[in-house]
C-alpha cells in the first residue's frame, strides 16, 4: 500500500524567503505525485503533479517540485513567498496503475512572517 | 465553468441523526470521489463513483453511503451519527474516467453534538 509522510507539521517563512516543504512517499513501483494548497474553509487546490517524463515539476503560483526516486521524495520549492502562500499544503500519492485514488499526506502548516 | 459545489456548507446534527450531504461536480466530469478531513486523521478516502456505480471504496463502516445520479450529481449518507463523525467532507470531480486530475469543492463542515 502507498502513504505518505510529511515531516513538517509546521514551517515558518518570512515573506520573501525561499521555501521548501518535504514529501516522503511509499510505493511499489513509479507513483502519481501531487501537492495541493487548502486555504482555511475552503477546499483543496492542486498546485502541481508529476506523473511521468522531466522530475522538475512547474505548478501554479510559482510553485515547482521535484521527484528523486532515489531518496523516495517529492519536495515542494518556492523562491519568494507572499503573505497569501499562508495555508496548509498537502502532499499525496496515488498509484499509477488502477484506481488512481491518492493517499494524503498528514499535511504541513505554513506560516508566513511580515 | 463552474467549481464543484457542495450543499449545504455547515450542518449541525445530535448523535443518532442520519445526515446527507451533496455534491455537484463540474460540468462534464462524471468521476465523484468523497473524502472525510478530521484534525485526528487527516484526509481519507470514502468512495468514488462513476457512470453512477460506486468504483472504490475506502475503509470506513456501512453506516457512511453514497450514490451518483445519472447528471454525475452525487450524495453521501451518513446515518447513526457518532460524535466522531464530525469533520470536513470534501467532494472532487475529476474530468475523465480516472481520479488522477480531481477538483475539490469547499467541504461541507458537519458537527455532531
Amino acid at each position: 500500500a502507498q502513504s505518505v509522510t510529511q515531516p513538517d507539521i509546521h514551517i515558518t517563512v518570512s515573506e520573501g524567503a525561499s521555501l521548501e516543504l518535504r514529501c516522503n512517499y511509499s510505493y511499489g513501483a513509479t507513483p502519481y505525485l501531487f501537492w495541493y494548497v487548502q486555504s482555511p474553509g475552503q477546499g483543496l487546490q492542486l498546485l502541481l503533479k508529476y506523473f511521468s517524463g522531466d522530475t522538475l515539476v512547474q505548478g501554479i503560483k510559482g510553485f515547482e517540485a521535484e521527484f528523486k526516486r532515489s531518496q523516495s521524495s517529492f519536495n515542494l520549492r518556492k523562491p519568494s513567498v507572499h503573505w497569501s502562500d499562508a495555508a496548509e499544503y498537502f502532499c499525496a500519492v496515488g498509484a499509477s496503475g488502477g484506481s488512481y485514488i491518492p493517499t494524503f499526506g498528514r499535511g504541513t502548516s505554513l506560516i508566513v512572517h511580515p | 465553468k463552474a467549481g464543484v459545489t457542495q450543499t449545504p456548507r455547515y450542518l449541525i446534527k445530535t448523535r443518532g441523526q442520519q445526515v446527507t450531504l451533496s455534491c455537484s461536480p463540474i460540468s462534464g466530469h462524471r468521476s465523484v470521489s468523497w473524502y472525510q478531513q478530521t484534525p485526528g486523521q487527516g484526509l481519507q478516502f470514502l468512495f468514488e463513483y462513476f457512470s453512477e456505480t460506486q468504483r472504490n471504496k475506502g475503509n470506513f463502516p456501512g453506516r457512511f453511503s453514497g450514490r451518483q445520479f445519472s447528471n454525475s450529481r452525487s450524495e453521501m449518507n451518513v446515518s447513526t451519527l457518532e460524535l466522531g463523525d464530525s469533520a470536513l467532507y470534501l467532494c472532487a470531480s475529476s474530468p475523465r474516467g480516472r481520479t488522477d486530475t480531481q477538483y475539490f469543492g469547499p467541504g461541507t463542515r458537519l458537527t455532531v453534538l
